[in-house]
């Protein structure tokens, strides 16, 4: 059983507009979160990251927010912009209290239109 | 720095065949890992290091084999290829640790007939 899910395969936003990816964990020794970006043909990059004291980490037009009593935590991208389609996955850790490995999620595919 | 870089980009293998993926990392990071990335199943953890000389297995290690004799290089066996082993092939490096931060090489997607 998948112990990070991204329950939406994918998500069309208008250019300028808000998107918001979500992502549930079932793990509760999870204790650190982040999310990636991918290109086609390339590898995942590191977009943002978020500690299980915080709720809310910002960084420009990227927040992530972590609701731990829901297992939850979404991604806010204020404005979107084209240069932001690509796949999104968000990740989980907790190191030695839950495999001392990130966990990932399926990936939301993001597609942003002008 | 060119990063993390992976050879080949691109593989065919049948089914039987052996072939090495390789990895190679300028940051001087301790932790290296190797990730394969299925649709809808997210990137999953197949074996890592936490330095030279120590390697261990991760959520699907069955049908590879590593090896860490450098910091820099971290190459990933496949011993008798099969079609389940069709993938997109991640390595990446951590000055941190295999549970944080990870940066990725441009991957190998190989394909098993």
């Amino acid at each position: 059983d998948q112990q990070v899910k991204q329950n939406s395969p994918s998500l069309s936003v208008q250019e300028g507009r808000i998107s918001i990816l979500n992502c549930d964990y079932t793990n509760s020794m999870f204790d650190y979160f982040l999310w990636y970006k991918k290109y086609p043909a390339e590898g995942p990059t590191f977009l943002i990251s978020i500690s299980s004291i915080k709720d809310k980490n910002e960084d420009g037009r990227f927040t992530v927010f972590l609701n731990k009593s829901a297992k939850h935590l979404s991604l806010h991208i204020v404005p979107s912009q084209p240069g932001d389609s690509a796949v999104y996955f968000c990740a989980a850790s907790g190191g030695n209290n839950a495999g001392n490995m990130l966990t990932f999620g399926g990936g939301t595919r993001l597609m942003v239109k002008p | 720095n060119a990063g993390v870089t992976q050879t080949p980009k691109f593989q065919v293998l049948k089914t039987g065949q052996s072939m090495t993926l390789q990895c190679a990392q300028d940051m001087n990071h301790e932790y290296m890992s190797w990730y394969r990335q299925d649709p809808g199943m997210g990137l999953r953890l197949i074996h890592y290091s936490v330095g030279a000389g120590i390697t261990d297995q991760g959520e699907v290690p069955n049908g590879y084999n590593v090896s860490r004799s450098t910091t820099e290089d971290f190459p990933l066996r496949l011993l008798s290829a099969a079609p389940s082993q069709t993938s997109v092939y991640f390595c990446a490096s951590s000055p941190e640790g295999v549970a944080d931060t990870q940066y990725f090489g441009p991957g190998t997607r190989l394909t098993v007939l």
